[in-house]
């Protein structure tokens, strides 16, 4: 079984530039994550979407934005890119059952550099 | 407000000495615990979980953590480590009632000397 994928793996950008990322769950997850990676505040969540509808949010500003389809992939958008942008985005998918919450099976991530 | 707090950011030990990674949350709710680890290079992957029962959780390759309740705690164990557990290891909690929002702990980067 394929595990969840994220394209591209590596970007690089310009300050007040946008980014688009995307994912890829596990055939038959439904419930999407994402996560936000830097050394000085380790992993935060950002939002988590579930049958194309958000479901969770993190503490971070309007310029993260998400979506999901209803193949269940999402992407995230990033607009106005700030240096401190700079880390591994992260996604994890989910396979709920009966509204059970199972365990998130997490993706390899995008790294993006804010230049 | 909700955190999870990992006591050691970084351990060193050798080869078939015994591991324990401390992991204290605060939450005010039902929870499901988690430990996950990355190798180097690698994507994070799950070592073991917890969500209701047995406060003695096993997870893959020989590790196991145990569910305090009262200590609010998670910690996590490897009676004998080998070269290839040098990784960071993820303490993460979310409410059961709050989907699949993950908090973790900063993470503990053990290296095992051979």
């Amino acid at each position: 079984k394929a595990g969840v994928t994220q394209t591209p793996r590596y970007l690089i950008k310009t300050r007040g530039q946008q980014v688009t990322l995307s994912c890829s769950p596990i055939s038959g997850h439904r419930s999407v994550s994402w996560y936000q990676q830097t050394p000085g505040q380790g992993l935060q969540f950002l939002f988590e979407y579930f049958s194309e509808t958000q479901r969770n949010k993190g503490n971070f500003p309007g310029r993260f934005s998400g979506r999901q389809f209803s193949n269940s992939r999402s992407e995230m958008n990033v607009s106005t890119l700030e240096l401190g942008d700079s880390a591994l985005y992260l996604c994890a998918s989910s396979k709920e059952t009966s509204g059970v919450v199972n365990e998130q099976f997490f993706g390899p991530g995008t790294r993006l550099t804010v230049l | 407000a909700q955190s999870v707090s990992q006591h050691n950011h970084h351990v060193i030990l050798s080869e078939a000495a015994s591991l324990e990674l401390g992991c204290n949350y605060s939450y005010g709710g039902t929870v499901n615990l988690f430990w996950y680890v990355q190798y180097p290079g690698q994507h994070l992957q799950l070592l073991l979980k917890y969500f209701s029962g047995d406060p003695l959780v096993k997870g893959i390759k020989g590790f196991e953590a145990e569910f305090i309740k009262s200590k609010f705690s998670f910690n996590l164990r490897k009676p004998s480590v080998q070269w290839s557990d040098t990784a960071e290891y993820f303490c993460a909690v979310n409410l059961k009632a709050a989907g699949n929002k993950l908090t973790f702990g900063g993470g503990t980067r053990v290296l095992v000397k051979p």
